[in-house]
């Protein structure tokens, strides 16, 4: 595809119910990203994916949250007994190799919109 | 963690000057920057970028200053044009390939 694509772009839900966030990077793309981004603030790191495996999932707030990348490229970001706090937009991002040093550039998708009643 | 913070919540200019977004960072061993600019509803846009062992880097319309002895960050836009009234974050590697963002700066262009 010609970007990062997100779905769904809106997500409703009720606390304490089970969602998947989907995100398909820029074809060719070995690394994946994913932030929160609250109303009025920065994007949050969440985890970062080389290839199939999480090189860091150091920014994922609690078990709740899990991200899998089971075949290097679509990505799902779960998250288990949903809470209000949880409502943000998350943004996936990818680049074409990532790693420490590289500075590649990182294309957003448009990201889902989450909200926990 | 790391700590990225702006200067001005929000910013206003004429059509056709120049603007100027500020940004703190806390971590001296960062060593990589990138500012990114952001439209209501999309995700973010790389705009320029900068390694730490340089201290300007110019592109198109757009020149990014970096001075490590004060741990700040700038952004300046030539000419600001309407399609530049964007919110602007300017990011930090951390350690490993984390990436911490500011809380923006909204930039508005009055025509």
């Amino acid at each position: 595809g010609a970007g990062v694509s997100q779905t769904p772009s809106n997500k409703v839900t009720e606390k304490g119910k089970y969602v998947e966030l989907r995100c398909d990077p820029i074809s060719g793309h070995t690394a994946l990203y994913w932030y929160r981004q609250s109303l009025g603030q920065g994007p949050e790191f969440l985890i970062y994916f080389q290839g199939t495996g999480a090189a860091d999932d150091s920014g994922l707030p609690n078990d709740r949250f899990f991200a899998v990348r089971p075949e290097g490229s679509v990505s799902t970001l779960k998250i288990q007994r949903t809470e209000r706090g949880d409502s943000a937009v998350y943004l996936c991002a990818s680049s074409l190799f990532g790693g420490p040093s590289s500075t590649d550039t990182q294309y957003f998708g448009p990201g889902t919109r989450l909200t926990v009643l | 963690g790391e700590s990225v913070g702006l200067h001005l919540p929000t910013l206003s200019v004429q059509e056709g000057d120049n603007s100027i977004i500020n940004c703190a960072y806390s971590n001296s061993a960062s060593d990589y920057f990138i500012w990114y600019k952001q439209e209501s509803g999309k995700g973010p846009q790389f705009i320029i970028d900068i390694r730490s062992n340089m201290d300007k880097r110019q592109g198109q319309r757009v020149t990014v200053l970096l001075n490590k002895t004060v741990k700040h960050l700038s952004l300046q836009i030539a000419a600001t044009q309407p399609g530049d009234s964007a919110v602007y974050f300017c990011a930090e590697r951390g350690s490993g390939n984390q990436f911490y963002f500011g809380t923006g700066t909204s930039l508005t262009v009055i025509p």
